[in-house]
């Protein structure tokens, strides 16, 4: 089945304890993105990555880091979490940039 | 976002009929999408608009106004699993950027 995957979907941690959450998708996509998503302030983009190795800043990319070291692959990396990440996040992909975007389900983080 | 406007709610009765607008700054712009997300799920795709006019996909049809920055959601015949937040995303110039408004909560009543 066509998908993207995120890992793990639910995740309550403590402020600077660095985190992954992983996002993978088997579609081949070359473009892959990262959102969150908070009331009041819709989906905002984090980092994407037009294809392997080449990744760049969305609009809110402080406090995050990202990899494409594999088409699949887009791994989101939280270095040292403050409360003001706690949001869900979505992880997407489509098949080149400006094509329809395939989400995956979401995770759901709460930095305390 | 990024001067991307939508509004915040609607209700509708099942079976009739809902415009959601949808206006953003034109400057950049190269596309419009709309997507639908159910509490809790993610968004899935509805339609994408690049060039002017109305594009009709069963009960559902979007409409694009370059010049105007402006478009619309039109659902017909509404059912009550319509109800979900609709997205309302321009992509940028490069295609490499989606901004997505802040959704339109629509709220589908018997």
């Amino acid at each position: 089945e066509a998908q993207v995957t995120q890992n793990p979907r639910y995740l309550i941690t403590v402020t600077g304890k660095k985190l992954t959450v992983t996002c993978s998708q088997n579609m081949n996509h070359e473009y892959m993105s990262w959102y969150r998503q908070d009331p009041g302030l819709g989906l905002r983009q984090i980092y994407y990555s037009m294809n392997v190795e080449a990744t760049d800043k969305g609009d809110v990319p402080e406090g995050y880091k990202v990899s494409r070291k594999e088409k699949r692959n887009f791994p989101l990396i939280l270095e040292s979490p403050s409360p003001n990440q706690t949001s869900l996040y979505f992880c997407a992909s489509s098949l080149r940039a400006g094509d329809e975007q395939f989400f995956g389900p979401g995770t759901r983080l709460t930095v305390l | 976002g990024q001067n991307i406007d939508q509004p915040t709610e609607m209700t509708a009765t099942e079976g009739a009929i809902v415009q959601i607008n949808c206006t953003y700054q034109t400057s950049g712009f190269n596309g419009l999408f709309w997507y639908q997300q159910h509490a809790g799920e993610a968004p899935t795709f509805l339609s994408y608009n690049v060039l002017d006019g109305l594009e009709e996909k069963g009960r559902f049809s979007s409409f694009l106004s370059r010049s105007k920055g402006y478009s619309y959601l039109l659902l017909k015949e509404l059912q009550m699993k319509d109800s979900a937040s609709y997205l309302c995303a321009r992509v940028n110039t490069g295609f490499q950027k989606l901004v997505f408004g802040t959704g339109t909560r629509l709220l589908v009543s018997p």
